[in-house]
């Protein structure tokens, strides 16, 4: 069983709706959790981070995170094209231990 | 600032021949990672390095060395390259401690091939 899971895509929303894009974890000791964009051909960029149950906003990005379920969520609202990218789920065990596992990721299409 | 720094950005080796990927920081952080990322695989970790000094094996560690030369730089080393090495290389720096600091700042990355 893989430790982080992410539906591969590709996920196509149209410009201006709502993208979901859902990540499940193993390990019920994982803290933290990351969501990372990746352009093609390009290195990660970090998103957000939640370690708290709830929701985490910023700007048009929502992170959700809820353990008991093990399960982490990134809403991006009022999609725009330059949203089209593969993003990465990654999770850490303990704060100190800050070694990541990434998800496969989902690549995202905008449709103008 | 120039954040992560790896070199080189595309290298083509044959079976057998050596190589080693370069990486530094200048963020003054104590943690650095090398991944390779594969297309369905997703980053996988070869080696980490908590803190100057100290390194341990990730999830995919043979066929690699590496070395902490100090706190900015850790660098990658194929002894004997295999075309099921061909990948793009990533390093990444982090400082530990937690949250708000927190998460990796990722190099450029090193596209390798092995004929």
């Amino acid at each position: 069983q893989k430790e982080v899971e992410q539906n591969s895509g590709p996920l196509s929303v149209p410009e201006g709706a709502i993208a979901s894009l859902n990540c499940t974890y193993s390990d019920r000791g994982s803290q933290s959790f990351f969501w990372y964009r990746q352009y093609s051909g390009k290195s990660p960029e970090l998103i957000m981070f939640i370690y708290s149950n709830g929701d985490k906003e910023d700007g048009r990005f929502t992170a959700q995170l809820n353990k008991a379920s093990q399960y982490v969520s990134l809403l991006i609202r009022d999609s725009q094209p330059s949203d089209s990218a593969t993003y990465l789920c990654a999770v850490t065990g303990n704060f100190g231990n800050e070694k990541l596992t990434f998800g496969t990721g989902t690549r995202l299409t905008i449709i103008p | 600032n120039a954040g992560v720094t790896q070199t080189p950005k595309f290298q083509v080796l044959k079976t057998g021949q050596s190589m080693t990927l370069q990486c530094a920081q200048d963020m003054n952080h104590n943690s650095m990672y090398w991944y390779r990322q594969d297309p369905g695989m997703g980053l996988r970790l070869i080696y980490y390095s908590a803190s100057e000094g100290t390194t341990d094996k990730g999830e995919v560690p043979n066929g690699y060395n590496v070395s902490r030369l100090n706190k900015r730089e850790f660098s990658l080393r194929l002894e004997s390259a295999a075309p099921s090495q061909t990948s793009v290389y990533f390093c990444a720096s982090s400082e530990p401690g937690g949250p708000p600091n927190y998460g990796y700042t990722f190099g450029s990355g090193t596209r390798l091939t092995v004929v």
